[in-house]
């Protein structure tokens, strides 16, 4: 096992485009969950899922932002129409029942 | 409300000095701990965890971590620093499965 995988690491896209971020998570780990990252701060919640329910979302999560993961497997973050505020390190982790979670490298986000 | 305290936002110590750093959780319950390490451009990794049992407990590259109920305290130490921690360190809570709650981090440099 690899741990948790992300893709891209680095995306660096324009003001008002959407983009989408993978995440792969560690085999056999049911919980998904995503966190946003600025410079100074630690990461913050978005949003989990249990398998392929999406069981909660942060009020960080606005309507432009949307997360799914069809098969309990990967998970897909979209975040549509870009502004400069959401460039930021989006991070993955993922867990089973019993254990702490562990963290991808992160998808750094520039809006230019 | 619920959060995690980490009252040094950067701390400098010399190679082979002792190193704490501090952490102080809010939650009305005994919650799972953990402390994470994140080098620059990376993801988090996790350092040692307290789920229950006894306070102390060590993790990774000589590590430990004490937790006091009464102090709502979750302080990380090292009794001799290398060159190679410097890095940034998050302390984070949570409850089985939920989202896990972070600091905001401090920064750990270390001088020659």
């Amino acid at each position: 096992d690899t741990g948790v995988s992300q893709n891209p690491r680095h995306k660096i896209t324009k003001r008002g485009q959407n983009v989408t971020f993978r995440c792969d998570p560690i085999s056999e780990h049911n919980r998904l969950y995503w966190y946003r990252q600025t410079l100074g701060q630690g990461p913050e919640f978005l949003t989990y899922f249990q398998n392929e329910a999406q069981l909660e979302k942060s009020r960080l999560l606005s309507d432009r932002f949307s997360a799914e993961r069809p098969k309990g497997s990967f998970s897909t973050l979209e975040i549509q129409r870009t502004e400069q505020g959401d460039s930021a390190m989006y991070l993955c982790a993922s867990a089973d029942m019993s254990t702490e979670a562990f963290f991808g490298q992160g998808t750094r986000l520039t809006v230019v | 409300a619920q959060s995690v305290t980490q009252p040094d936002i950067h701390i400098t110590v010399s190679e082979g000095a002792s190193l704490e750093l501090r952490c102080n959780y809010s939650y009305g319950a005994t919650p799972y701990l953990f402390w994470y390490v994140q080098s620059p451009g990376q993801g988090l990794q996790l350092l040692l965890k307290y789920f229950s049992g006894d306070t102390l407990v060590q993790g990774i590259k000589g590590f430990e971590a004490e937790f006091k109920r009464s102090q709502s305290s979750f302080n990380l130490r090292k009794p001799s620093v290398h060159w190679s921690d410097a890095a940034e360190y998050f302390c984070a809570f949570n409850q089985a499965g939920t989202a896990l709650i972070f600091g905001k981090g401090t920064t750990l440099s270390v001088s020659s």
